[in-house]
């Protein structure tokens, strides 16, 4: 079946840092990709949505600039989390398409960030 | 607005089944989905209905009713490995995945 590998799956850092998760599709190529974030017992909330080749599309109140997103080819994207603050810390995981509509989503494994 | 109601929590017992319900309102329909989240974990795919009736797959279905806009998961003989969230999810007329908050299954032996 289709593969997600998402990297790191585990960031701890200083607050200023800035952070690169790495998300491919590792058996498919991904027309779509996609960033969510969740904090403990809560629902999945997307950031963002990206397409290879394009500027992402960012949900309502996520900062475009504090979390930068690539997509430069189709089977990796990334997200990085710009001067990072303890407020940033959560559960980010990516999740890949591929073609046609009936396609379920394919989720990476996730990253939790710890920032100190 | 877009709106994906399910129950927040379920408890059921070992061996037994279970049916999580799922009701939408989106802006149109493409499919609606169910998948598994492990406390700590990414979610998984489960089961995809875009025309309505019964879809099984082993110890799981997942039944739609377009004309409701309802959906439902049954798990049976239930495992303690499938103490987890369900969260159903629809895709709407611009191919946006919508999420349900998801229900927590919690299963006792």
């Amino acid at each position: 079946g289709a593969v997600v590998s998402q990297h790191p799956s585990w960031v701890i850092c200083k607050s200023g840092t800035s952070v690169k998760i790495e998300c491919r599709s590792l058996d498919f190529q991904a027309t779509t990709m996609f960033w969510y974030r969740q904090f403990p017992k809560q629902s999945l909330m997307l950031m963002a949505t990206s397409n290879e080749g394009s500027k992402a599309t960012y949900e309502q109140g996520v900062e475009k600039d504090k979390f930068l997103i690539n997509h430069a080819s189709l089977t990796l994207s990334t997200l990085t989390v710009t001067s990072a603050h303890p407020e940033d810390s959560s559960f980010y995981i990516c999740s890949a398409i591929g073609q046609g509509g009936s396609q379920p989503q394919h989720f990476g494994d996730g990253t939790r960030l710890s920032i100190l | 607005g877009q709106n994906i109601d399910q129950p927040t929590e379920m408890t059921a017992t070992e061996g037994a089944i279970v049916q999580i319900n799922c009701t939408y309102q989106t802006s149109g329909f493409n499919g609606l989905f169910w998948y598994q989240q492990h406390a700590g974990e990414a979610p998984t795919f489960l089961s995809y209905n875009v025309l309505d009736g019964l879809e099984e797959k082993g110890r799981f279905s997942s039944f739609l009713s377009r004309s409701k806009g309802y959906s439902y998961l049954l798990l049976k003989e239930l495992q303690m490995k499938d103490s987890a969230s369900y969260l159903c999810a629809v895709k709407d007329s611009n191919y946006q995945l919508i999420w349900g908050a998801g229900t927590k299954l919690i299963i006792k032996p």
